[in-house]
Parts: structure tokens; C-alpha cells; sequence
């Protein structure tokens, strides 16, 4: 009930495509869904962050879009660009217990 | 300014030995994290420190001890390390408080190899 699942696990998109990343999740304790990116020999960065009481939360050309009754969560990017090439990686925790619950990471390739 | 530093950056050791990795913050941040992350990229934490008091110790090995002098440091020691340790070890931070408002800050890792 822990768990976090993240798909694909590797992605390959075409410069000004939209990449599409999932997770689902099965406890419906979590109320924070963060997704973090790392680049290649640096440690992750909060990217966009969202919270149960919306469905959607946009950051520039980074969209989270949340399903409650669903139990998912996606990151969208927006026309995809060479430099969004990463890792990314969704997680979820509940505020009374911080303990983030990572999915297992998607390594995101964007072809120019 | 680097807000997590780790030091070092690579190490490369072999089994058996006993080493240490550093790690500071200059955030003012309350906890402090290590993480391991594996081969397949998979982040698992292992420690978390609040205030110099140990608050997580997932199931790792006892080889595996993290030492915090202060609130802007947490060390890891390992003894005896084995090939299995042989990973990327991340330090992280963030404030104590609502987890809304106090995104992990990450260091940029530690290579660690055991030959």
C-alpha cells in the first residue's frame, strides 16, 4: 500500500513533443505528490508539486494533472525540449509523516 | 554558494575497508537526509536526522552509521564495505514544518565503488 508505480521506465520523445509520465498510487493517506528531475551526476530537484485538492497544477510547460478516484498522477511536458533530457521521478508522502515514497524513476530522452 | 555539499565526489575503494562521506548544508535547514541510489537509478533513504536526533533508520545494515555534529551536518560512515554498497549516495535537506512548503534540496552525490 506503499508503493508508488511509475511508467514507462524509459522514454524516448521528439523535440517539441509532449512527454506523458505516470505514477499510480494505492494509499489514499498521501496528500502530496511531488515529482522530482535529476540530470546526469547531480541529485534530484523538486520540479512541480501538486496536492489532492486540485486536478490540475501547471508550471510553465510542466502540467501535473492529478486523478483522485483514479489514484494517478501524471507529469506532463509541453513541448519538449533537448534539455528536458533527465530523470524524473514522481513520489508522495503524507503531511503527518514526511516520508517521501518514491516511484522508480523514468530516464526521459528528448531527440532534437 | 552550494547549498548541499558532498564530499568527495568519487571514491573508490575496496572491500573490507572503512570510509566516510561528509555532507553540509547552509540552508538552516532542520533534517537532514542520505539517500542511496542504485544502478537501476532507484532512490531508497536510509537515514534521516531532526535536530541531531535520529528520526528514520530504514533497514540498512548496521555497517551503516550516520553521525551528525551539528544541525548542518550529518556524516555516513560505512565499515566494512562490501560490493553491494557500491552505489551513488545522496545527501538531502529540508526544513522541519509542513511538507508543502519544504522540498528535499539535494546534494549532487557521492560515486561510491568497492572493488
Amino acid at each position: 500500500q506503499q508503493q508508488v508505480k511509475q511508467s514507462p521506465q524509459s522514454l524516448i520523445v521528439q523535440k517539441g513533443g509532449i512527454s506523458i509520465i505516470n505514477c499510480a498510487y494505492e494509499n489514499t493517506a498521501f496528500d502530496y505528490f511531488p515529482w522530482y528531475q535529476q540530470f546526469p551526476g547531480k541529485g534530484p530537484a523538486l520540479l512541480i508539486a501538486i496536492r489532492p485538492d486540485v486536478s490540475e497544477k501547471k508550471e510553465g510547460r510542466f502540467t501535473i494533472s492529478f486523478n483522485k478516484s483514479a489514484k494517478q498522477f501524471s507529469l506532463h511536458i509541453m513541448d519538449s525540449q533537448p534539455g528536458d533530457s533527465a530523470t524524473y521521478f514522481c513520489a508522495a508522502s503524507m503531511d503527518s509523516n514526511y516520508q517521501l515514497i518514491w516511484g522508480a524513476g523514468t530516464k526521459l530522452i528528448i531527440k532534437p | 554558494d552550494t547549498a548541499v555539499s558532498q564530499t568527495p565526489k568519487y571514491l573508490v575503494t575496496q572491500m573490507g575497508n572503512d570510509k566516510s562521506i561528509k555532507c553540509e548544508q547552509n540552508l538552516g535547514h532542520d533534517t537532514m537526509y542520505w539517500y542511496k541510489q542504485d544502478s537501476k537509478k532507484f532512490l531508497k533513504i536510509m537515514f534521516s536526522y531532526n535536530n541531531k536526533e535520529l528520526i528514520i533508520n530504514e533497514t540498512v545494515p548496521n555497517r551503516f552509521s550516520p553521525k551528525s555534529p551539528d544541525k548542518a551536518h550529518l556524516n555516513l560512515h560505512i565499515n566494512s564495505l562490501e560490493l553491494g554498497d557500491s552505489a551513488v549516495y545522496f545527501c538531502a535537506s529540508s526544513q522541519e514544518g509542513t511538507v508543502y512548503n519544504s522540498p528535499l534540496h539535494f546534494g549532487n552525490g557521492t560515486r561510491l565503488t568497492v572493488t
